[in-house]
């Protein structure tokens, strides 16, 4: 069976700091992936999608970057971390039929 | 750009009794997905009902099912014998069909708090 993985779960960095955050597909192939940023528990915004590996196209402009080194991984980074970064960001992948796939999304919190 | 509206922010109902929740979609396209996403306390996203917009039935699972009247661009949640597990917040998300798999996004609407009182 299909299953994603996200992880960490929880993140507290400070401003300026780097950050990753992984997600990884298991049980598929050439999954199509999706990072949303959820803000203050309301609606989920598309940050970038991924329909391959190393093809990543960006949904809007900000300090964070995508990148998906192997065909199941799909990572979230920033050079830097603003306050405004702060949020619950949640990987997805398409299913056949079903829509998306969420993963169980981490909270990061920027101080 | 395809735009999801949820226009009740929160809603409260009692144990036991029905809730509509209300989803308008703007969309110029013919095929798409309409999909109704649970989100509990624990922020996990849980599919809750699904409907293909070239089917005319309604889409039903178990206690929930969906009013989809594509004319109107109008796609309720309606939720029966409502239970204390239902509170969470629920986002209307709408998928077209066009163009390469990867552009096929899911656009949110911007959720409804439902809380479900004892």
């Amino acid at each position: 069976s299909q299953t994603i993985h996200q992880w960490p779960a929880t993140l507290v960095q400070p401003v300026g700091s780097p950050l990753s955050l992984e997600c990884t597909v298991e049980g598929t192939s050439n999954p199509n992936l999706y990072w949303y940023r959820q803000a203050a528990g309301r609606g989920l915004q598309l940050l970038f999608y991924s329909v391959g590996i190393g093809q990543i196209s960006s949904e809007v402009p900000q300090n964070l970057s995508a990148s998906r080194p192997q065909d199941r991984q799909f990572i979230l980074s920033s050079k830097k971390l603003l306050l405004s970064d702060s949020g619950f960001y949640l990987c997805a992948w398409r299913t056949p039929a079903y829509g998306y796939t969420f993963g169980s999304g981490t909270r990061l919190t920027v101080v | 750009a395809q735009t999801v509206t949820q226009s009740q922010p929160e809603m409260s109902v009692q144990e036991a009794e029905t809730v509509t929740l209300s989803c308008t979609y703007d969309t110029s396209e013919n095929n798409y997905y309409l999909f109704w996403y649970k989100q509990p306390p624990s922020r996990q996203m849980i599919l809750v009902i699904r409907q293909e917009a070239y089917k005319q039935q309604n889409a039903t699972e178990n206690r929930f099912s969906v009013n989809f009247q594509k004319a109107a661009k109008s796609f309720s949640l309606k939720i029966s014998d409502s239970q204390l597990g239902d509170t969470a917040m629920y986002f209307c998300a709408f998928m077209n069909l066009l163009g390469i798999q990867g552009a096929q996004k899911l656009v949110f609407g911007q959720g409804t708090r439902l809380t479900i009182n004892p």
